[in-house]
């Protein structure tokens, strides 16, 4: 049971570039989220999947997009990578059955460090 | 925008003693949740406590809650150097965001 993993562990791009942050889990949750983590700071929400097919906007939005591939599978593209967002993207996930469950117990993966020059 | 802000921002404390940190925030909460996060690990869930709750215990923590003042704190008893982490305060609104303070860094001095 791997619980929350997360692709690449470390990641350096030059501005511009694209890439795609991998995510899945297998403890058969339903919702699923993605969060960066700046020295500092707490985690922001990105965004998030509160079942499968459905994709919503966090706090931080701006320069990504999701996709949720299926129940297991949640990924993080940056289509043109900014400074801006050099940080370590976590991803979590919940069982969240219910939408007042939906900020419920979260399980992490061990995070992505992403580096932009 | 975060809502939880811990308090103390670092602490430092001897093996043995109990650590208490911290957490007020802004507006009604359905729960409120306390992590640990390990140097460059991703975040570990400690407990949750419901805005129906005062109190919780999980073997050496204890988390309180008064809604009232919109605050909470997290007492770590006997600490070890093992407690030695970052630990956030995250609240819980209803529907699927969670929103986490800047954390408390405990160091735990053997």
């Amino acid at each position: 049971n791997a619980g929350v993993t997360q692709t690449p562990k470390f990641q350096v791009l030059k501005t511009g570039q694209s890439m795609t942050l991998q995510c899945a889990q297998d403890m058969n949750h339903n919702s699923m989220y993605w969060y960066r983590q700046d020295p500092g700071m707490g985690l922001r929400l990105i965004y998030y999947s509160a079942s499968e097919g459905t994709t919503d906007k966090g706090e931080v939005p701006n320069g990504y997009n999701v996709s949720r591939l299926n129940k297991r599978e949640f990924s993080l593209r940056l289509e043109s990578a900014a400074p801006s967002q050099t940080s370590v993207y976590f991803c979590a996930s919940s069982e969240a059955l219910l939408v007042q469950e939906g900020t419920d117990t979260q399980y992490f993966g061990p995070g992505t460090r992403l580096t932009v020059l | 925008s975060q809502q939880g802000e811990e308090d103390p921002q670092a602490l430092s404390i001897q093996e043995g003693e109990n650590a208490t940190m911290n957490c007020s925030y802004k507006t009604s909460i359905n729960n409120l949740q306390w992590y640990r996060q390990n140097s460059g690990r991703g975040l570990v869930h400690l407990i949750l406590i419901r805005s129906n709750e005062r109190e919780k215990h999980s073997g050496r923590l204890r988390v309180t809650l008064d809604t009232s003042k919109k605050s909470s704190s997290l007492l770590i008893t006997a600490s070890r150097a093992a407690d030695t982490a970052s630990y956030f305060c995250a609240t819980g609104a209803g529907s699927y965001q969670l929103t986490f303070g800047k954390g408390t860094k405990l160091s735990v001095i053997p």
